[in-house]
């Protein structure tokens, strides 16, 4: 099993939908979670930190479900600027621990 | 603030040529990671830093060294090219902790290996 394993896409939708993207990790003992966002042809950054509580930071929520491993990324009301490639990430360790990435979803926002 | 950047942006090597990709961030973070991406696979870690003077292996590290002589500077060195290398090369920075953990990334360097 991956590591970090998401669905790769692409995901196509109009602008204004809703749009949902999961991912799930193999190591139980991770310690902190994100959502990278890549733009094509561009370097990854960072979106948003997942939290155990769940986090929202405008139209996008994030959530995490550590019995399943599982990680989700909400966008609601979806816009052109959107689209571009998400990927999760986790961390296992402690200070030292390094990031593990997801492959990436790819989304396409369509007017 | 520059950030992290990288040199070069674009590079076309023959099998068996060496070169350095460098790495240089202005925000006096400890930790810099040099990790490659390729279609598919997703970012693979290679080789990082957590301190001048200090390097460690990551995921992917054969075919490539490492140097981190100053704080702001890490290299990746290819001895010897091979057409397997030929990938978009993205180097990063951050500080440890756990409110630190975000990691900054250059705009990455392509690099063709003919």
């Amino acid at each position: 099993r991956k590591e970090v394993e998401q669905d790769p896409g692409p995901f196509n939708v109009p602008e204004g939908a809703t749009v949902a993207f999961n991912c799930t990790y193999s190591n139980s003992a991770s310690q902190s979670f994100f959502w990278y966002r890549q733009d094509c042809r561009k370097e990854p950054k960072l979106l948003m930190s997942v939290y155990s509580s769940g986090n929202e930071d405008g139209r996008f929520t994030a959530q995490l479900n550590r019995a399943s491993q599982y990680i989700s990324l909400l966008i609601r009301d979806s816009k052109l600027s959107d689209s571009a490639t998400y990927l999760c990430v986790v961390k296992t360790g402690g200070s030292q621990g390094n990031l593990i990435f997801g492959k990436g979803t790819k989304l396409s926002v369509k007017p | 603030n520059a950030g992290v950047t990288q040199t070069p942006k674009f590079r076309v090597l023959k099998t068996g040529q060496s070169m350095t990709l460098l790495c240089a961030q202005d925000m006096n973070h400890e930790y810099m990671y040099w990790y490659r991406q390729d279609p598919g696979m997703g970012l693979r870690l290679i080789h990082y830093s957590v301190g001048e003077g200090t390097t460690a292996k990551g995921e992917v590290p054969d075919g490539y060294n490492v140097s981190r002589l100053k704080k702001q500077n890490f290299l990746l060195g290819l001895e010897s090219a091979a057409p397997s290398q030929t990938s978009v090369y993205f180097c990063a920075s951050n500080n440890p902790g756990r409110s630190q953990e975000t990691q900054y990334f250059g705009p990455g360097t392509r690099l063709l290996v003919l």
